[in-house]
């Protein structure tokens, strides 16, 4: 049973435009959510993370929307730049810190066009 | 400061060998988190251990174990090795529980 689902393995967005990254989640117990970008060969990388009081965080050029009614959240990244061409991973932990570790979505690919 | 270090970065076993692997977490970080990723399963996680304890244990056979030492270091172990044990071993450092884990780069087995 997968309780965060990335349901696009794979997008393909022109350098310079929005990239739109999608996250839903079964678990109504979550309650802070991450996302880690990650390269071949290479551990994730920490991006963004928001808590489920809030429904939007902000770092730059990436933003996290959390919709709680929906269990969806999603990531944006404006302007997409060539070197963000990586796979993006979905996290989220539950009460008490996440005991029982992140639970993470498979996955998704997302390819800059020059 | 230095990121998580992971040792060794490729292993090759043969099945019903065992083996272990190393992380030296972000200095001042307590909590060692383990992961496995595989392509049909994804990130999964494997145990945390906090202060030396096992705070908590993923869905895997107990062939999986691991340890902490006092100066917070993690070693995993994975005994009687089986091919679909092959997979890449992240782990993963933070202040606390609750607090965002930073990743190392991984180790890679390959299980033949």
């Amino acid at each position: 049973d997968q309780q965060v689902k990335q349901n696009s393995p794979s997008l393909s967005v022109q350098e310079g435009r929005i990239s739109i990254l999608n996250c839903d989640y079964t678990n109504s117990m979550f309650d802070y959510f991450l996302w880690y970008k990650k390269y071949p060969a290479e551990g994730p990388t920490f991006l963004i993370s928001i808590s489920s009081i809030k429904d939007k965080n902000e770092d730059g050029r990436f933003t996290v929307f959390l919709n709680k009614s929906a269990k969806h959240l999603s990531l944006h990244i404006v302007p997409s730049q060539p070197g963000d061409s990586a796979v993006y991973f979905c996290a989220a932990s539950g009460p008490g810190g996440g005991a029982d570790g992140l639970t993470f979505g498979k996955g998704t690919h997302l390819i800059i066009q020059p | 400061k230095a990121g998580v270090t992971q040792t060794p970065r490729y292993l090759i076993k043969t099945r019903g060998q065992q083996v272990t692997l190393s992380c030296s977490p972000i200095s001042g970080h307590r909590s060692v988190s383990w992961y496995q990723q595989t392509p049909g399963q994804g990130l999964q996680f494997l145990f945390e251990y906090f202060s030396e304890t096992q705070r908590n244990k993923g869905n895997f056979p107990g062939r999986f174990s691991g340890r902490q030492f006092s100066n917070s270091r993690s070693e995993m172990n994975v005994s009687t090795l089986e091919l679909g044990d092959s997979a890449l071993y992240l782990c993963a450092s933070s202040l606390d529980r609750g607090e965002t884990q930073y990743f190392g780069p991984g180790t890679r087995l390959l299980v033949l």
